[in-house]
This record gives structure tokens, C-alpha cells and sequence, in this order.
């Protein structure tokens, strides 16, 4: 089992439309988490941090379950600008994991 | 915010060639510099950790001889790809925290493509 597990998508959507992303990660001492953007042949930048509580910017929101040890991104009213990879990464251990990634292309 | 910068941003070498690649820290301190290396499609494979004033702690399976990490100043990793061959060909990225915590968010350089013909 990857430590970190992620749908590669593509996810499809039209323009406006609503999507989320999961991502799943095996060790249950992981301390924080993340998730990060990365356009083709750039890259990762940072698009928001993952708290317990969950965590709301703009039309981004992220969830964290420790519980079942899951993290989710909702993306509302998704514009073509939206369209990248979106990377799951979780601390743990020292070091960072990236998920493999989700694709996203939003369609006009 | 913080910037990490990277140099060269592309190069291309023979076979058999090494080649260094700068990873610089522009208005932070770090004390920890991460390594990756990513190939097509795929995510961001952690090669090591670069530890200012220490060695730096690889992962499994990347030979600390051909990946050779100077964590020189606080500012400042390199990486040397040593006697690189085509399979060393990929996108090189760097990352730091820019907190002293280790777990704090990172940021990353531009990264540099490596083409070994």
C-alpha cells in the first residue's frame, strides 16, 4: 500500500461546476498535512494547509478525518484557471510524502 | 512569500559528465533543504534531506555516491549528479521550510530539468 494514495484522475467538470479530491494516508502518526497545486513542468506551489477543524479559502475548501485518516479538497465554482494537479502531501517521520496527484481539467 | 530559488533551470550534459545544481535559500534561513526528483506523470520522489552542518540523510535506494549534497551555508544546498547517465534524466526540485520547524510549510524552487544525452 502507498503511504500516500490519490484518484490520478483526470477529473473532467465544466466551468462552475463543483469537484473534490480525496486522498488517503497510511500512517496513523502523520502530523500535518497539505495539499499543493503543480501546473505542467512547474512547480508545486502551495494551495492550503489541512487542519482538523477544516479549513475554508475562497472557493477552496480542505477536511481532514483523522479517523479514517482521509483528506479532502472541494473545489466550488471551478474556473479553467483551476485546471493543474493537485498533490496530496502529508509530514510525517521527518519527511515529506507526495501523493501521486490528482488532474483536474475544467472545461469551457 | 518566501522564495527559494534554483540554478541552472535546464541543462543538458553528456553521459559520463556530472552536473551540480544550486539550491538557494532567497530571504530565509534553512537549516533543512529537501531533494526530489520527479519523472513524467509521476509525483515527487524525496531522494534526501540536506542537513546544514551535517550529512545528508538519503533515501532508500538513491546512492549517496552519485547524488552528492553540500549543505554549505544556511542559505545554500547544492546537489551533484555524478558520471550522469540518460536514466538520471528528470526534474530536480528543492524545497525548504521556511520556519525552523521541520513540519512547517514548504516551499519549493523552480526546479531544473536534467537532459543526460
Amino acid at each position: 500500500r502507498k503511504e500516500v494514495e490519490q484518484d490520478p484522475g483526470p477529473f473532467n467538470v465544466p466551468e462552475g461546476a463543483t469537484v473534490a479530491f480525496n486522498c488517503t494516508y497510511s500512517n496513523s502518526a502523520s502530523q500535518s498535512f497539505f495539499w499543493y497545486r503543480q501546473d505542467c513542468r512547474k512547480e508545486p506551489k502551495l494551495l492550503m494547509s489541512v487542519y482538523s477543524s477544516g479549513n475554508e479559502d475562497g472557493r477552496f475548501t480542505a477536511q481532514l478525518n483523522r479517523a479514517s485518516q482521509y483528506i479532502s479538497l472541494l473545489i466550488r465554482d471551478s474556473k479553467l484557471s483551476d485546471s493543474a494537479t493537485y498533490l496530496c502531501v502529508v509530514y510525517g517521520t521527518y519527511k515529506y510524502i507526495f501523493g501521486t496527484g490528482t488532474r483536474l481539467k475544467v472545461l469551457a | 512569500g518566501a522564495v527559494v530559488s534554483q540554478h541552472p533551470s535546464r541543462v543538458i550534459c553528456k553521459s559520463g559528465t556530472s552536473v551540480k545544481i544550486e539550491c538557494r535559500s532567497l530571504d530565509f534561513q534553512a537549516t533543512t533543504m529537501f531533494w526530489y526528483r520527479q519523472f513524467p506523470k509521476q509525483s515527487l520522489m524525496l531522494m534526501a534531506t540536506s542537513n546544514e552542518g551535517s550529512k545528508a540523510t538519503y533515501e532508500q535506494g538513491v546512492e549517496k555516491d552519485k547524488f552528492l549534497i553540500n549543505h554549505a551555508s544556511l542559505t545554500l544546498s547544492t546537489l551533484t549528479v555524478t558520471s550522469a547517465h540518460p536514466e538520471d534524466s528528470s526534474f530536480y526540485i528543492c524545497s525548504a521550510p521556511t520556519s525552523g520547524a521541520i513540519d512547517e510549510t514548504q516551499y519549493f524552487g523552480p526546479g531544473t530539468r536534467l537532459l543526460v544525452l
